[in-house]
């Protein structure tokens, strides 16, 4: 079956942008979560939406935003792009079934100038 | 709450020599665990889960892992090295939810591979 699927895989953009990124998650799944990743940080969960309905949301200001679409599709939105945001953003799919691994996207690199 | 701790930030091994990656775990709960590992610019692909069957766990690659409560470890091993080994490898814990984010990762260690 399709793995997750991560758009764009890369990005730049300049300080003070919005930027969004999109995941579809592997069918049949209808949890999708966000992890940052940075050299320093390491991985740092963002959120995660389960049917729609953001169930936990990590650490982070306001300006991570995200929704999930009714086929499970998710988008996270970051708006006033701050050079911190740059980082390997990963989308995380599972079924939230009993002790199920979480399968990871190939990420997207988005680099703030 | 529940927190993973990875011991070395790298680690250099000679091709042909045994990898030996550790991993301690602080769970309130009978714990999931899970190791992961990552190429560069890659997302992350699970190595092997543990999930309360058998303590030893055989994973993919030939990398297995053991499951160790008194010590509260799940140290990843491999008897011999090969170049492709070289990555980034993580262990992260769960809380049995399911989902990502029951996950908990650490910081993870850098496997150098010394041909």
């Amino acid at each position: 079956k399709a793995g997750v699927t991560q758009t764009p895989r890369y990005l730049i953009k300049t300080r003070g942008q919005q930027v969004t990124l999109s995941c579809s998650p592997i069918s049949g799944h209808r949890s999708v979560s966000w992890y940052q990743q940075t050299p320093g940080q390491g991985l740092q969960f963002l959120f995660e939406y389960f049917s729609e309905t953001q169930r936990n949301k990590g650490n982070f200001p306001g300006r991570f935003s995200g929704r999930q679409f009714s086929n499970s599709r998710s988008e996270m939105n970051v708006s006033t792009l701050e050079l911190g945001d740059s980082a390997l953003y990963l989308c995380v799919s599972s079924s939230r079934g009993f002790a199920t691994e979480a399968f990871f996207g190939q990420g997207t690199r988005l680099t703030v100038v | 709450a529940q927190s993973v701790t990875q011991l070395g930030s790298h680690v250099s091994v000679s091709e042909g020599a045994l990898v030996l990656l550790r991993c301690n775990y602080s769970s309130s709960v009978p714990p999931y665990l899970f190791w992961y590992v990552q190429y560069p610019n890659q997302g992350l692909q699970l190595l092997l889960k543990y999930t309360s069957a058998a303590t030893l766990v055989k994973g993919i690659n030939g990398f297995e892992a053991e499951f160790k409560k008194s010590e509260t470890s799940f140290h990843l091993t491999k008897p011999s090295a090969h170049m492709s080994d070289a990555a980034e490898y993580f262990c992260a814990v769960s809380d049995g939810r399911g989902g990502a984010d029951g996950l908990t990762f650490g910081k993870g260690t850098h496997l150098i591979i010394q041909p």
